[in-house]
């Protein structure tokens, strides 16, 4: 199986702060990552898909980065919306397996 | 708009079995493969596996082979994922999540909103 591992594992930052927050893979998995946003109670939420693209609908200040085992989630400019965890995702072969997540809180 | 819309939450004794029901709208069923990830209280989430409407065929994790079942009724456009044997670890929030795609590369949306299965003697 190929492990995901995120940090770090939690993060305190201020409104209009830039964050970033790392995912490196076991093995190489190319370009396949996805970064998913999920608040208390709810089923996450797609950001970035292919390490890269910006799913529609997702604002601008998200961008991803990285190929093969290394890749990061940026948040340009922190919004109060954006305090939530935050989890990686290989989808290069099964299992597919999530990063153990980032809680990002203020 | 696309929607997955899950049963609701399920109490079950030790040993039992849960049977979770995640019906599409918005798109046509048969023509993208459904994932079922669950999630403990406080954790990760985990993948558990996927199952193609079209054909029906399902790959599971091993962690969940012989004790999962997932299929699906196209007349419907529903999915259903059973989990055997329960014991205490398989209480969490379980998720059906479309998989949409582009090329060779795929990502988990959009999400049912959950199901929760508490595991409780």
């Amino acid at each position: 199986d190929i492990q995901m591992t995120q940090s770090p594992s939690s993060l305190s930052a201020s409104i209009g702060d830039r964050v970033t927050i790392s995912c490196r893979a076991s093995q190489s998995i190319s370009s396949y990552l996805n970064w998913y946003q999920q608040k208390p109670g709810k089923a996450p939420k797609v950001l970035i898909y292919a390490a890269s693209s910006l799913q529609s609908g997702v604002p601008s200040r998200f961008s991803g980065s990285g190929s093969g085992t290394d890749f990061t989630l940026t948040i340009s400019s922190l919004q109060p919306e954006d305090f939530a965890n935050y989890y990686c995702q290989q989808t290069y072969s099964t299992p597919i397996t999530f990063g153990q997540g980032t809680r990002l809180e203020i | 708009q696309e929607q997955l819309a899950q049963s609701g939450a399920e109490v079950k004794e030790p040993g039992a079995s849960v049977k979770v029901s995640c019906t599409a709208s918005g798109y046509t069923f048969a023509s993208y493969f459904m994932h079922w990830v669950r999630q403990a209280p406080g954790q990760g989430l985990e993948w558990m596996g996927i199952i193609n409407p079209r054909g029906g065929r399902t790959t599971y994790a091993q962690k969940f082979q012989g004790r999962v079942t997932m299929t699906r009724d196209t007349s419907t456009s529903t999915v259903y994922m059973e989990l055997s044997s329960l014991r205490s670890e398989d209480t969490a929030v379980y998720y059906c999540a479309r998989a949409d795609s582009r090329g060779l590369e795929n990502w988990f949306d959009p999400w049912g909103q959950g199901t929760l299965v508490t595991v409780s003697s």
